[in-house]
């Protein structure tokens, strides 16, 4: 069985632009969430999914993100427009259920130059 | 959400076992008593998890001290891919905690 895939594994871009971070769960997992780790510091929740309704963004840091999952498969999280302080590596996870093992994906590493 | 403290860091050898301890004295009777690890270069994965009794699975074995105040994760023979970080973290066995809060974890080391 597949794991978690996150595309891309790194993505280097320039203050101001755009970046479309993609995860695709394990199949059958209803739950989803994306957590991230800056430079140094501990890894934070961002948001939580059940299928393709948003339970939780309390992690999310400000309105220039905006995570989606459509149709309750894979999720997106953009970030527009990238500012330094969104380097790091953003990880999603999957679970069958809410209280469940979350399985990781490899993570992204988002540097913004 | 109740608060885990784990040692910064640890040193084992090569097969040898390894006992990493995690501190919560505040847990509640319903938080479970999640470990997690995160090798170089990749995503946290999901190791063991327990109530109250002791637990074993492949990977590892998670001892819980009757108060539930303390845990201690133990690799049996340790080996150089577990060297790693090891997080301790607690959740709501009623689900309402279901994000997972990252500490600083213990930075295992294994030596050859």
């Amino acid at each position: 069985e597949a794991g978690v895939t996150q595309f891309p594994s790194h993505s280097v871009i320039e203050k101001g632009q755009t970046v479309t971070l993609r995860c695709d769960p394990i199949s059958g997992h209803d739950n989803l969430y994306w957590y991230r780790r800056v430079m140094g510091k501990e890894i934070k929740f961002l948001l939580h999914f059940v299928k393709e309704s948003k339970q939780d963004e309390s992690g999310m840091p400000n309105n220039r993100f905006l995570a989606e999952r459509t149709g309750g498969t894979y999720s997106t999280l953009k970030v527009q427009p990238a500012e330094l302080e969104d380097s790091g590596v953003y990880f999603c996870a999957s679970s069958q259920q809410r209280t469940t093992a979350q399985y990781f994906g490899p993570g992204t590493r988002l540097t913004v130059l | 959400d109740a608060k885990t403290t784990q040692p910064n860091s640890m040193e084992s050898n090569e097969e040898e076992p390894v006992h990493l301890p995690c501190n919560h004295s505040t847990i509640s009777g319903t938080d479970y008593i999640h470990w997690y690890r995160q090798l170089p270069s990749q995503g946290p994965e999901y190791v063991i998890h327990g109530l109250t009794s002791n637990v074993n699975n492949r990977m590892a074995s998670l001892a819980i001290a009757e108060d539930r105040k303390s845990s201690t994760l133990i690799l049996h023979r340790a080996t150089l891919r577990d060297a790693a970080v090891y997080y301790c973290i607690l959740r709501d066995k009623g689900g309402s905690n279901y994000k997972l809060t990252f500490g600083k974890g213990t930075l295992l080391t294994v030596n050859p």
